[in-house]
């Protein structure tokens, strides 16, 4: 596997499930995003980590739980969703430290619709 | 202040045509501008970027106007292809922060 895989690649879960998303970089990079993309919206940030610390939330609701346990790992917890939440989340990596002009790599998302 | 208004939504081009996608930013403390492609199934990939100190950039057949004082800035792309069929995204970005605010998206489909 190259660059970025992400795991699902599609979800269907009820309001009261519990699921994760998982995010897979394989390019050595230190800093890793959750996106979320919703139709006819702007693409939103959702959470930065680098070197597996976050350093950005941006103001993301708590029934969204991320984890970084290593530099090559992220994940999205999920649970008690919305259904205004159905989206595809796309997770990137980039080789700096985060932020700024750092290039982002993306995968391919994971579309989630939430019933 | 924090949005990017992009247009047009949608854009149909010829073959060997010009597409032409413009932002428009707000915030003054936006220091990069970049434009991502995105395919259907796929991610979007930094296509090109450009900072305001310079008012074009070109890249093949894609190119960046860049108007600091109007703060606006669209892509060119010349000679269209239908594997440019795709969706387009700008972004603003304060760079040294984690601030980006990315537009609506165009999406573009050039007719072989």
């Amino acid at each position: 596997e190259t660059g970025v895989t992400q795991t699902p690649r599609h979800l269907v879960m009820g309001m009261t499930n519990k699921k994760s998303l998982k995010c897979e970089q394989h390019l050595g990079h230190n800093a890793m995003y959750w996106y979320k993309q919703s139709a006819k919206k702007p693409l939103e940030l959702m959470f930065v980590y680098s070197l597996e610390e976050r350093v950005e939330n941006n103001s993301v609701p708590s029934r969204f739980s991320p984890e970084c346990p290593n530099s090559s790992h992220l994940f999205l917890h999920l649970h008690t969703l919305q259904p205004e939440d159905s989206a595809l989340y796309l997770c990137a990596s980039s080789q700096g430290s985060g932020g700024g002009t750092d290039t982002q790599y993306f995968g391919p998302g994971t579309r989630l619709t939430v019933l | 202040q924090q949005q990017v208004k992009q247009s047009p939504q949608s854009l149909i081009v010829q073959k060997g045509g010009i597409s032409i996608i413009n932002c428009a930013y707000e915030n003054t403390a936006f220091d990069y501008f970049p434009w991502y492609q995105q395919f259907p199934g796929k991610g979007p990939a930094l296509l090109i970027a450009i900072r305001p100190d310079v008012s074009e950039k070109k890249e093949g057949r894609f190119t960046i106007s860049f108007n600091k004082s109007a703060k606006q800035f669209s892509l060119h792309i010349m000679d269209s292809q239908p594997g440019d069929s795709a969706t387009y995204f700008c972004a603003a970005i304060h760079s040294g922060t984690y601030k980006y605010i990315f537009g609506t998206g165009t999406r573009l489909k050039v007719l072989a």
